[in-house]
C-alpha cells in the first residue's frame, strides 16, 4: 500500500482561484516534501516541511502538516496556466536513510 | 549552475537486451537515486546510494542494478530488459533529509 498518496486524482479550477491538493501518510515522518512535475520534465521541488513545523510558504504556495492526522495539504493562490502539472507529495517514513516515497499525484489543469 | 544529466533522453532496446542509464550531477550530492515512472503514476524508487561505490536497494529492485562509481555518476543496468521495464527513468540528487534534484528523465521502450 502506497505509504504517501494525494487524495485527489485530478482537478481543476480557473485562472486566478485558488485550490488545495491533499495528502495522507500512513508512518511516521520527519520531513514531507511536495513536488511538481510539468509534462515530460523531472519533478522539481516546492516546499519541504519538517515534522516539527506546521506551515511553509513559498511565494503563492502554502504547505500545511498535521502529524496528529498524518495528513498535508498544499494551497495555491491566484493560480495561473503554468500551475498546470501534476504535483506529487514524498514522505521520508522516518527510516533514517532519506529516500523519498511519492504518492501517485494530484493532476492539476488551470483553465484560462 | 547545479544541476542532475541523465543521458541517453530515450532509448528502444530489444527484450533480453542489455541496457545502461547514465546520471551525472554537479551538485556535490552524497545521495543518488533512481526513480520510474510508469504512465499516470508516480515514482518509484529502484536504488539508490549515499556514498561511491555502495549502492542500496530500493522498493522495486528486481531486474535492476546500480553503479556509482564516482559521487558525480550513478548508473542503472538492466541485465536482461524486459517489457515490463519500458517506463520513464528519473535520477536524483540529494543532501541528506533535504529535497531532490531531479534530472529530465529517460524514456525507455523496451520492445
Amino acid at each position: 500500500s502506497q505509504l504517501a498518496e494525494e487524495n485527489s486524482w485530478a482537478l481543476s479550477v480557473h485562472e486566478g482561484e485558488s485550490v488545495t491538493v491533499n495528502c495522507s501518510y500512513k508512518t511516521s515522518i520527519t520531513a514531507l516534501q511536495w513536488y511538481r512535475q510539468k509534462s515530460g520534465k523531472g519533478p522539481a521541488q516546492l516546499i519541504l516541511i519538517r515534522s516539527n513545523e506546521r506551515e511553509k510558504r513559498n511565494g503563492r504556495l502554502r504547505a500545511t502538516l498535521d502529524t496528529s492526522s498524518q495528513s498535508s495539504s498544499l494551497s495555491i493562490t491566484a493560480t495561473r496556466c503554468e500551475d498546470t502539472a501534476v504535483y506529487f507529495c514524498a514522505t521520508d517514513a522516518a527510516t533514517g536513510n532519506y529516500k523519498y516515497v511519492f504518492g501517485a499525484g494530484t493532476r492539476l489543469k488551470v483553465i484560462a | 549552475e547545479a544541476a542532475v544529466t541523465q543521458s541517453p533522453r530515450s532509448k528502444v532496446a530489444v527484450t533480453g537486451g542489455k541496457v545502461t542509464l547514465s546520471c551525472h550531477q554537479t551538485n556535490n550530492h552524497d545521495y543518488m537515486y533512481w526513480y520510474r515512472q510508469d504512465t499516470g503514476h508516480g515514482l518509484r524508487l529502484i536504488h539508490y546510494s549515499y556514498v561511491a561505490d555502495s549502492t542500496e536497494k530500493g522498493d522495486i529492485p528486481d531486474g535492476y542494478k546500480a553503479s556509482r562509481p564516482s559521487q558525480e555518476n550513478f548508473s542503472l543496468i538492466l541485465e536482461l530488459a524486459s517489457l515490463s521495464q519500458t517506463a520513464v527513468y528519473f535520477c536524483a540528487s540529494s543532501e541528506a533529509n533535504s529535497d531532490y534534484t531531479f534530472g529530465s528523465g529517460t524514456r525507455l521502450l523496451v520492445i
